[in-house]
């Protein structure tokens, strides 16, 4: 199982771009990538999910080398209601089961 | 909407006093995931059920196991809670959408935060 780490924080100011990376260099072929958003006291929020190359929604990107080795979201134009834990996660289908790994987090911290 | 629900959002238990956490889920989804998250840390999966095949991991304590009485409910008991068992815990599932497109998104309920006095 991919062990997954990441920055532990970052500090960004309103209307930046931000870009968090994750680093799963044991990444599995069935493996996918998802980021979550998580508020103190609240459940992950899910933000995004990928396999590889790149994904957008209309709230990130997720860049996924061809290696798959890390990936990086990306926020366009943060505001400060975008401060926030995020982690990645890695893992999927594993042999009629599933397996997950957290990445370590990286609190984001917007300021005006 | 359909979502992810646990029940109590705050639960106080003592050392030792067995305690059980819910998780329903209007989802339809056959995989149901528990987490476990400390302080400042990443959430940690103790198990999870693919439809009624139940799944640990590897360093999951004995001194928790899950019942999953149908497709919609899953519960995490905790036999003899200990001081280092306060934490966050998070149900999550994940399937099929209803278009029938297979997906790996994890959706979260909100969290139950054990404490243990």
């Amino acid at each position: 199982l991919a062990k997954t780490t990441q920055p532990i924080s970052m500090d960004s100011y309103e209307g930046q771009e931000v870009n968090i990376t994750c680093s799963h260099n044991n990444i599995a072929t069935n493996d996918y990538i998802t980021w979550y958003q998580q508020f103190p006291s609240q459940g992950p929020r899910f933000i995004i999910q990928g396999y590889k190359t790149k994904v957008t929604n209309e709230v990130a990107s997720l860049f996924i080398p061809a290696d798959r080795k890390s990936s990086t979201l990306s926020l366009p134009r943060v505001s400060l209601s975008d401060t926030a834990v995020y982690y990645c996660l890695v893992g999927g289908p594993d042999g009629g089961t599933y397996k997950y790994i957290f990445g370590t987090g990286t609190r984001l911290k917007v300021l005006a | 909407d359909a979502m992810v629900i646990q029940n109590p959002r705050y639960q106080v238990t003592q050392f030792g006093k067995p305690v059980t956490l819910s998780c329903s889920q209007t989802l339809n989804h056959n995989v149901m995931y528990w987490y476990q998250q400390k302080s400042s840390q990443a959430p940690k999966l103790l198990f999870h059920y693919y439809d009624k095949d139940f799944n640990n991991e590897a360093d999951t304590p004995d001194n928790f196991q899950s019942r999953r009485p149908n497709t919609s409910f899953c519960f995490l008991d905790i036999r003899s809670p200990g001081l280092g068992d306060a934490a966050m815990y998070l149900c999550a599932t994940s399937g099929l959408q209803l278009t029938g497109k297979g997906t790996y998104e994890q959706y979260f309920g909100p969290g139950t935060r054990l404490t243990v006095t």
